[in-house]
């Protein structure tokens, strides 16, 4: 079984800065992919970020970079230049072949980008 | 159209009522998901369509909740005689073949149960 540890259930930052969104995991198999979720009060999913774990490079896209650090089981996701449009929750998820096709997700982080 | 459409977007029921809940995919998506979110929490997976078939119910709460896919494009949650304690949002994702490829998601249905 996976699990998903966020332990930070609120953040804030001030438009412009960086912030980095905590996230850690346990699973049993050798072969998975992470991956952050942002969700806007419209409750629409929208994925932020993919990570293969046999992959050692970092996944980045435009402003959101991740620091993956597989002995750890840390999945951490850092917002650069942050934007009032980053305001959301934002939930860490986990799949894990060789088991169910599901996701498996933590309770997540609501962040506010303060103006 | 583009996305993964859910209707309705709202649903008030009263307890022991039955409920169907639409999930409409991206087209070509072989893989289909629903989830449940309740207050304050993840998404939690319920059930995994690839094509027609339930390949995964393992999250299904109890025997009131159903869902099928019978042409494996368009998928319906069922849920019988509903109870308060099922009132959540009751999310569906898509994605091309398996869950390590993107699964993308709906807006959603919130469920309330009076």
């Amino acid at each position: 079984a996976q699990t998903v540890t966020q332990s930070q259930p609120e953040m804030s930052v001030q438009e412009a800065e960086t912030v980095t969104l905590s996230c850690t995991y346990d699973t049993s198999e050798s072969n998975y992919y992470l991956f952050w979720y942002k969700q806007p009060p419209s409750r629409q999913m929208i994925l932020v970020i993919r990570q293969e774990a046999y992959k050692q490079q970092n996944a980045t896209e435009n402003r959101f970079s991740v620091n993956f650090q597989k002995a750890a089981k840390s999945f951490s996701l850092k917002i650069s230049d942050s934007q009032l449009g980053d305001t959301a929750m934002y939930f860490c998820a986990i799949h894990a072949q060789g088991g169910s096709e599901k996701l498996v997700f933590g309770k997540g982080t609501k962040l506010t980008v303060n103006p | 159209g583009a996305g993964v459409s859910q209707t309705p977007s709202n649903k008030v029921t009263e307890k022991g009522k039955y409920v169907e809940l639409r999930c409409d995919p991206i087209s070509g998506h072989t893989a289909l998901y629903w989830y449940r979110q309740s207050l304050g929490q993840g998404p939690e997976f319920l059930i995994y369509f690839q094509g027609t078939g339930a390949a995964d119910d393992s999250g299904l709460p109890n025997d009131r909740f159903f869902a099928v896919r019978p042409e494996g494009s368009v998928s319906t949650l069922k849920i019988q005689r509903t109870e308060r304690g099922d009132s959540a949002v009751y999310l569906c994702a898509s994605s091309h073949r398996r869950a390590s490829d993107t699964q993308y998601f709906g807006p959603g249905t919130r469920l309330t149960v009076l």
